[in-house]
């Protein structure tokens, strides 16, 4: 199976974008890439996922590079809410296997 | 209100007990999986299921077993719980709209020990 890496913490002042990348060099050409987060005390919630083309929806950018090895999950705007674990997961189109990976932790400063 | 249920939230247990942990969603999804979290490890796909009597490996399937017999409802069963199984288990529902899949939604979780 492919896997996906994350750096283990990232930090944002609060109004400002960030870029939260994921490593997916072992991706398989019919693997969507997936973006949750997890609230403290929470359950994971969706934010984002794509295949190829770059994405867009009310909380986040998805940014797929060409050969769809990385991925950037771009918050355009932090705010403190926006403070969680950020995980990178491939979706096995064929098996239907989510591969989570470890996650960014995500501290937005005020 | 859409949700996904599980219960018990909190359980703690001894080594070889058997137990179930309910799982339930009433948004009619077809994608029912069970995951677990442990520090450092991230999520960890257990089992999922793409539809009634339909149910898959995730990566650490050992020591688990599912059934799902009603399109609603994904129980997670433990035959013989081990104190390796001590962690925090969601379970998650999705509709499957074509092969992208879309949002999962996740319960709020059961924090097991197995003493």
């Amino acid at each position: 199976d492919a896997k996906t890496t994350q750096p283990n913490s990232m930090e944002s002042n609060e109004e400002e974008p960030v870029h939260l990348p994921c490593n997916h060099s072992t991706i398989s050409g019919t693997d969507y890439i997936h973006w949750y987060r997890q609230l403290p005390s929470q359950g994971p919630e969706y934010v984002i996922h794509g295949l190829t083309s770059n994405v867009n929806n009310r909380m986040a950018s998805l940014a797929i590079a060409e050969d769809r090895k990385s991925s950037t999950l771009i918050l355009h705007r932090a705010t403190l809410r926006d403070a969680a674990v950020y995980y990178c997961i491939l979706l096995s189109s064929g098996t239907y296997k989510y591969i989570f990976g470890t996650g960014t932790r995500l501290k937005v400063l005020a | 209100e859409a949700q996904v249920t599980q219960n018990p939230r909190y359980l703690i247990t001894v080594t070889g007990k058997k137990l179930t942990v309910t799982c339930s969603q009433n948004m009619n999804h077809e994608y029912m999986s069970w995951y677990r979290q442990d520090p450092g490890l991230g999520l960890r796909q257990i089992y999922y299921s793409m539809n009634v009597e339909v149910t898959d490996k995730g990566d650490v399937p050992e020591g688990y077993k599912v059934s799902r017999k009603e399109k609603r409802n994904f129980p997670l069963i433990l035959e013989s719980p081990s104190p390796n199984q001590t962690s925090l288990y969601f379970c998650a529902s999705s509709p499957v709209k074509g092969v992208g899949f879309d949002t999962q939604y996740f319960g709020p979780g059961t924090r097991l020990t197995v003493l």
